[in-house]
């Protein structure tokens, strides 16, 4: 399977800041890599599909980037609500995986 | 607006079963595939289970291979997850997920708990 490893495990910020998150995979997942971000005790949302597509209804803050087996993902300018973890998750092949997570903490 | 909404979780003993549900509404369920994730407390999330729009192909992740189920009654908007042979590591919140792209997750249930403990 694909092991999708996402750096640093925590970022420490202040709102206003920008926040770039890693994620490197294994292997070639090509631009099949989406980004969630979860808060404490709710579900994950969707940001950014197929590595730079944004979802429905997320802020231009949220971009995605890359290609191949290195990602980023860069939170602009932070907001208050955007302290929370973010994972990183392949499509490329089966098993699906997700990255082990980044905290972006203030 | 997408509503996903699972139930069916609880607490199981070892070797049990659990059939988890998830109704969903607010789009054309028969048109989507759909997914099981799963998070163990104070872990990272785990895909389980896809099942295509029309029932037709389902993929399993391999720590749930021949122990879980995933089918879905497209006349009731409805998915499942039967959860047979269960074990003390099957224990985490389970949620439900609206494909998209075949394979990434665009909408969330909020998700049901399901502990295995005897």
């Amino acid at each position: 399977e694909i092991v999708l490893t996402q750096s640093p495990a925590t970022l420490s910020l202040s709102p206003g800041e920008r926040a770039t998150l890693s994620c490197r995979a294994s292997q070639s997942v090509s631009s099949y890599l989406a980004w969630y971000q979860q808060k404490p005790g709710q579900a994950p949302r969707l940001l950014i599909y197929d590595a730079s597509n944004r979802a429905t209804g997320i802020p231009a803050r949220f971009s995605g980037s890359g290609s191949g087996t290195d990602f980023t993902l860069t939170i602009s300018s932070l907001e208050p609500e955007d302290f929370a973890v973010y994972y990183c998750q392949q499509r490329n092949t089966w098993p699906l995986t997700f990255g082990g997570g980044t905290e972006v903490e203030i | 607006q997408v509503q996903l909404v699972e139930s069916g979780g609880g607490v199981v003993q070892p070797g049990g079963s659990l059939r988890l549900s998830c109704s969903a509404s607010g789009f054309t369920f028969s048109d989507y595939g759909m997914h099981w994730v799963r998070q163990a407390s104070g872990k990272g999330l785990e895909w389980v289970a896809f099942i295509r729009y029309d029932g037709n192909n389902q993929y399993y992740a391999d720590s749930v291979k021949g122990r879980f189920t995933i089918s879905r009654d497209n006349s009731k908007n409805t998915l499942y997850l039967q959860m047979d042979t269960m074990r003390a590591e099957d224990t985490a919140v389970y949620y439900c997920a609206k494909a998209i792209m075949t394979a990434h997750f665009q909408y969330w249930g909020q998700g049901t708990l399901v502990t295995v403990s005897s």
